[in-house]
């Protein structure tokens, strides 16, 4: 079964350092996604990506944050000063098209920040 | 802000016993999902439930849509040993054709 694919497994990095989580998503994916997950708590949306662009995005995902799309396999969601507070499990995840198609889940990026 | 309450959050039983895992809201979604979600790993779509009332089977493992799409269950009968681990619910706010609004999850342990 095709995959999504996400670098780096785990990511340590010092408070107020900027870091890049990369996904590859599947090939003919249209709709892409961020998702996060602090240990222990819940899975939280961050932002939707569609035709090179946000669609949405949730109150998280402020302007410490941005994603990409450089090329035609690469997804990227960059924070720019990290904070303690944004050390958790981030999840890259693609869809083929709208709603109600299968939302396949990367291994995700452990992120740290000391 | 919509919501989705899961209960139980744990829950650990024998092998052979039936369990049912639910997910309910005050608001109403548009669809809802069940994942499985292994240790250091992404959640994995187990189904999708989108008419109210809706019932799918996916062995032994049975997921139900409430009425008023407010709502779902998730029953395992007979659970196994290889049933073991976390279980998410998701749903699609009825206003957001992007986001999902997840359940805490319930870690389920079935001993042998």
């Amino acid at each position: 079964e095709p995959e999504v694919t996400q670098t780096p497994s785990h990511q340590v990095t010092q408070m107020g350092q900027e870091v890049i989580l990369r996904c590859v998503p599947i090939s003919n994916h249209l709709y892409f996604y961020w998702y996060r997950q602090i240990l222990g708590q819940k899975v939280e949306f961050l932002v939707s990506f569609y035709n090179n662009e946000i669609s949405e995005k949730s109150e998280i995902f402020d302007d410490q944050f941005s994603v990409e799309r450089p090329d035609g396999s690469n997804f990227t969601l960059k924070i720019r000063s990290t904070k303690l507070e944004d050390s958790a499990m981030y999840f890259c995840a693609s869809r083929k098209r709208e709603l109600g198609e299968k939302l396949f889940f990367g291994s995700g990026t452990q992120l740290s920040v000391l | 802000t919509q919501l989705l309450e899961q209960s139980p959050q744990f829950l650990s039983i024998q092998e052979g016993e039936n369990l049912t895992v639910y997910c309910n809201s005050s608001s109403v979604f548009s669809s809802l999902q069940w994942y499985r979600q292994e240790p250091g790993e992404g959640p994995v779509l187990l189904v999708t439930v989108v008419t109210g009332g809706e019932v799918k089977k996916l062995k032994r493992l049975t997921f139900q849509f409430g009425d008023a799409r407010k709502d779902s269950s998730l029953h395992i009968t007979a659970a196994q040993p290889g049933d073991t681990g976390l279980y998410l619910c998701a749903g699609a706010g009825a206003d957001s054709n992007y986001q999902l609004i997840w359940g805490a999850g319930t870690k389920l342990i079935i001993k042998p």
